[in-house]
């Protein structure tokens, strides 16, 4: 079936430390990718997107993603978090560039002082 | 610039009680306009997407209907709420293509 995995529902690192938190999709066709961030009780909020070009992308508060299309993956990436990254992360995709954007499940970051 | 408005933020209904929940945007024309549901565990389901006025897309069979009476507004509705329709729900735009979308800050429903 098509859909989004994040295969990570809870992930913890020390302030300071690298980040990586994973996502796969499963469509055919190259989609729209995205990350989005959750603070508790918020909306959500745009880190990065890729639509086509470069497979690394820069975003915003220092976080990046790659895309590869062999392995269909963009994951997201921080080389040290801050204790203000505690969030839910969503990854995001528009499969067939038709307008509907699909979420997975999200990946619950928490830091350690 | 444009923004979002959804409200209420916090809604607690009763089980058989009707739903409307309203999402209006600001600043811009013709949007493609989402609603979302968020339970725990679950992510973010979509529910319904719009590309115009009267236009409204179903993702998933529910209890719940949508519908755009405005360019740039988004209507949520049931006739009686279940149980199972707590959770979040998230209102969101776009201009396409080759943009992201944007998120409202969310209705917290509770039926009881």
């Amino acid at each position: 079936a098509q859909s989004v995995t994040q295969p990570d529902i809870h992930i913890t690192v020390s302030e300071g430390a690298s980040l990586e938190l994973r996502c796969n999709y499963s469509y055919g066709a190259t989609p729209y990718l995205f990350w989005y961030v959750q603070s508790p009780g918020q909306g959500l909020q745009l880190l990065l997107k890729y639509f086509s070009g470069d497979t690394l992308v820069q975003g915003i508060k220092g976080f990046e993603a790659e895309f590869k299309r062999s392995q269909s993956s963009f994951n997201l990436r921080k080389p040290s978090v801050h204790w203000s990254d505690a969030a839910e992360y969503f990854c995001a995709v528009e499969p067939n560039r038709d307008d509907k954007i699909i979420f997975g499940k999200g990946t619950r970051l928490h830091i350690l002082p | 610039s444009q923004t979002i408005h959804q409200w209420p933020a916090t809604l607690v209904q009763p089980v058989g009680s009707p739903l409307s929940l309203e999402c209006t945007v600001e600043g811009t024309s013709n949007p493609n306009l989402y609603w979302y549901r968020q339970a725990a565990g679950r992510g973010l389901q979509l529910l319904f997407y719009s590309v115009g006025i009267g236009q409204i897309s179903s993702e998933v069979p529910q209890n719940l209907s949508a519908s755009r009476p405005q360019d740039r507004q988004f209507i949520l509705s049931s006739k009686k709420l279940l149980l199972s329709d707590s959770g979040f729900y998230l209102c969101a735009w776009r201009l396409v293509p080759n943009t992201e979308a944007f998120f409202g800050q969310g209705t917290r429903l509770t039926v009881v």
